[in-house]
């Protein structure tokens, strides 16, 4: 499988500041999500970046807050706008190699908004 | 609608003792894959294991193991002897075709395993 990373692993954001979140992979890959994991909760999926073209969201998440970017097959980046104390999770990236594919994930950020 | 369920939230045993964690799903699709993931302390994610509707052959690897019956919608999976090292938040988890009609994993609320030693 596919080795992914993240970056920042965790930081400490400021209520109203912007934090972006970088997932490399070391392969090309076709599917790259980001999922989201609010404190002991489980994990929802925020959007799919699509590479060269807009990222497809899920109800309830928009791009205003959760822009996405995916410029090439094995890098994508999730910025979280305007942050607020309900936006502290865990984002998590994950690749995969088509619809039906097993999705490996990345080791996550850790982010806490004050 | 899709939809995962574990209704264990915590489970405690004791090192050695054999463990069964619940996953019950959902969904009108007939073609279908199910996961267990493990979520060790440290956050990361890690894949455990994937089965395709169309094959409900029970899976052994070393001490796991899970038993897939379609006819509940249950797909369980059973720790042997276990260890200190399977404590950790273990998720199953569905795919079904989301928005973009890419995969869209469904996690369940995932069941807290404490082993003690």
């Amino acid at each position: 499988s596919a080795v992914i990373s993240q970056k920042p692993s965790r930081d400490i954001c400021q209520r109203g500041t912007s934090l972006t979140i970088q997932c490399q992979v070391d392969s090309q890959v076709t599917m790259m999500f980001w999922y989201r994991q609010q404190p002991g909760q489980s994990l929802t999926l925020i959007a799919t970046a699509n590479q060269g073209s807009e990222a497809t969201y899920e109800s309830g998440f928009v791009i205003d807050k959760f822009p996405i970017s995916r410029p090439n097959l094995t890098f994508s980046t999730l910025t979280v706008s305007n942050m607020s104390p309900e936006d502290s999770s865990i984002y998590l990236c994950s690749v995969g190699g088509g619809v039906w594919d097993t999705q490996y994930f990345g080791p996550g950020t850790r982010l806490t908004v004050l | 609608a899709q939809k995962v369920t574990q209704a264990q939230t915590e489970i405690s045993v004791v090192e050695k003792e054999d463990v069964t964690l619940d996953c019950v799903y959902e969904t009108r699709d007939t073609t279908y894959y199910l996961f267990w993931y493990k979520q060790p302390p440290s956050g990361e994610l890690v894949f455990l294991i994937r089965r395709n509707s169309f094959d409900e052959q029970n899976e052994i690897s070393g001490r796991y193991s899970w038993n897939f019956q379609k006819s509940t919608s249950s797909f369980n999976f059973t720790i042997t002897a276990s260890q200190v090292v399977d404590s950790a938040v273990y998720f199953c988890a569905l795919i079904c075709r989301g928005s973009s009609n890419t995969g869209k994993l469904i996690f369940g609320q995932g069941t807290t395993l404490q082993v003690k030693p």
